[in-house]
C-alpha cells in the first residue's frame, strides 16, 4: 500500500506570508494526526483527525494554524500570519485504528520562515 | 501526565560494537512504549513497540528493547552496529487513554564510526 504522503517537501516563506501544507493518508486510514518538530526540540503533537472530525487539537499552538479534513480523506494544514518560531518539520500520521500500535508517519514537510 | 528522556543527545559507537539508547518514561497509567526511527531525509519509522505481554520486544533491522517496569526505562539496543544505523532514534510514550497523542523524547542520533 501507498505510505503517507505529504507536500510540498520544504517550503521557504517569508514571514506573514501564508503556508499550506498537505497530507494523504494511506488508504483507509480513518485516523489522522499532524505533529511537529521545532529545531532541536521534541516533536510534538498538535491534533487528531477521525474522518473529518477534529477528535484532539489541544496541542495546535494559536490561532494562525488551521486544520482541515473535508470528506475525511486528505488534509491540510494552513498557517497564516506565518511567524519565524513557526519554522520546523511538520509530520503527518495515519491510523486504521486509534494509533494504539503505532502510526505511519510521513517524511515531513520542512517549513522555513525567514 | 506522561513524559520521556531520552539519556544523551548524540550516540557514537564503532561498527560491530554494542548499541545502547537510553530511554526512561514517566507515566501514570500503563504505558504503551515506541521507539522510532529517522533516517537522513525520510519520515519516522516504527522499529518496535510494547503494549501488553512480553517485556523483551524484537523490532526491525536487528533492534530490540525491554520494557522494565521497576526502573520505567525502555532502553533499544543491538548486539552489533552497522553503518546504515546511523540515524536518529526517538522514544516515545501512549496508554490506551491516550492513544491519539504521543509524546516523544528528544531524539538520540546514533553515527557509527567505522
Amino acid at each position: 500500500e501507498a505510505g503517507v504522503t505529504q507536500f510540498p517537501s520544504h517550503s521557504v516563506i517569508e514571514k506573514g506570508q501564508t503556508v499550506t501544507l498537505r497530507c494523504d493518508p494511506i488508504s483507509g486510514h480513518d485516523n489522522l494526526y499532524w505533529y511537529r518538530r521545532v529545531m532541536g526540540k521534541e516533536i510534538k503533537f498538535l491534533l487528531h483527525f477521525v474522518k473529518e472530525s477534529k477528535q484532539d487539537e489541544s496541542g495546535m499552538p494559536n490561532n494562525r494554524f488551521l486544520a482541515e479534513r473535508t470528506g475525511g480523506t486528505y488534509s491540510t494544514l494552513k498557517v497564516q500570519p506565518a511567524e519565524l518560531e513557526d519554522s520546523g518539520v511538520y509530520f503527518c500520521a495515519s491510523s486504521r485504528g486509534m494509533g494504539l500500535h503505532g502510526y505511519t508517519f510521513g517524511s515531513g514537510t520542512r517549513l522555513t520562515v525567514v | 501526565a506522561q513524559s520521556v528522556t531520552q539519556l544523551g543527545s548524540h550516540v557514537s559507537v564503532s561498527e560491530g560494537a554494542l548499541v545502547l539508547l537510553r530511554c526512561n518514561y514517566s507515566s501514570s497509567v500503563p504505558p504503551y512504549l515506541f521507539w522510532y526511527v529517522q533516517y537522513p531525509n525520510q519520515g519516522l519509522q516504527l522499529l518496535l513497540k510494547y503494549t501488553t505481554g512480553a517485556t523483551l520486544v524484537k523490532g526491525i533491522n536487528g533492534f530490540e528493547a525491554e520494557f522494565k517496569k521497576s526502573e520505567t526505562s525502555f532502553h533499544l539496543t543491538k548486539p552489533s552496529a552497522h553503518m546504515s544505523d546511523a540515524a536518529e532514534y526517538f522514544c516515545a510514550v501512549s496508554s490506551y487513554s491516550s492513544a491519539s497523542k504521543i509524546i516523544f523524547g528528544s531524539g538520540t542520533r546514533l553515527s557509527i564510526r567505522p
